[in-house]
């Protein structure tokens, strides 16, 4: 079975930091990569995903995502953060044509103004 | 931009009782499914939905759980007989098609409290 790790669970930052949140998958055949964010008190909202193609992949408000196959990793970076990026980040993977991902645990973002 | 809405967003029961959770998913998807996640770790998936039957369940929806599309816009969960490991947030998903490329959209959450 595939697993999901996210190895830092909880970051706290300053406004203007970088940030790279890590993920390793376990799988060794063609996987469909995901980064999700939870908002405080809202919903899991993708970030941006890769299925195939270019490996660095752009989403939405200035994250993006490196597919590092040799790696297993799909690492989030965000080269300034803001306060407003305070949220729980969850790197998923689905594999083998399945349609249900699996979760890591999720990375707690803490920016301080 | 249309959302997925749950309902409650939080419900306390005690253990033994019976819990509905309630979904609206988006109004064109066609497949629906729940995940949760206990306090402090995976966001785990629980069951697919399509056309009225469970396309997939994962091992942890066993004979306690069950999933309804009562009318043309709800999406339910049930829980028969609560245990006090079932606490944790339950998450609503829908999506356009069943296939790996489409966007799952997640609903807000419930968070169920078993006492």
């Amino acid at each position: 079975a595939q697993s999901v790790s996210q190895h830092n669970h909880h970051v706290i930052l300053s406004e203007a930091a970088s940030l790279e949140l890590g993920c390793n998958y376990s799988y060794g055949g063609t996987v469909n990569l995901f980064w999700y964010v939870q908002y405080p008190g809202q919903h899991l909202q993708l970030l941006l995903k890769y299925f195939s193609g270019d490996p660095l992949v752009k989403g939405i408000k200035g994250f993006e995502a490196e597919f590092i196959k040799s790696k297993f990793s799909f690492n989030l970076r965000k080269p300034s953060v803001q306060w407003s990026d305070t949220a729980e980040y969850f790197c998923a993977v689905s594999s083998g044509g399945s349609y249900i991902p699996t979760f890591g645990r999720g990375t707690s973002l803490i920016v301080h103004p | 931009e249309p959302e997925v809405t749950q309902t409650p967003s939080h419900q306390v029961t005690q253990m033994g009782q019976e819990v509905i959770l309630r979904c609206v998913p988006i109004s064109n998807h066609l497949y629906f499914y729940w995940y949760r996640q206990i306090l402090g770790q995976k966001v785990e998936f629980l069951v697919s939905f399509y056309n009225n039957e469970i396309s997939e369940k994962s091992e942890i929806f066993d004979d306690q759980f069950s999933v309804e599309r009562p009318d043309g816009s709800n999406f339910t969960l049930k829980i028969r007989s609560t245990k006090l490991e079932d606490s944790a947030m339950y998450f609503c998903a829908s999506s356009e098609e069943l296939a790996e490329h489409y966007e799952q959209y997640f609903g807000p959450g419930t968070r169920l409290t078993v006492t």
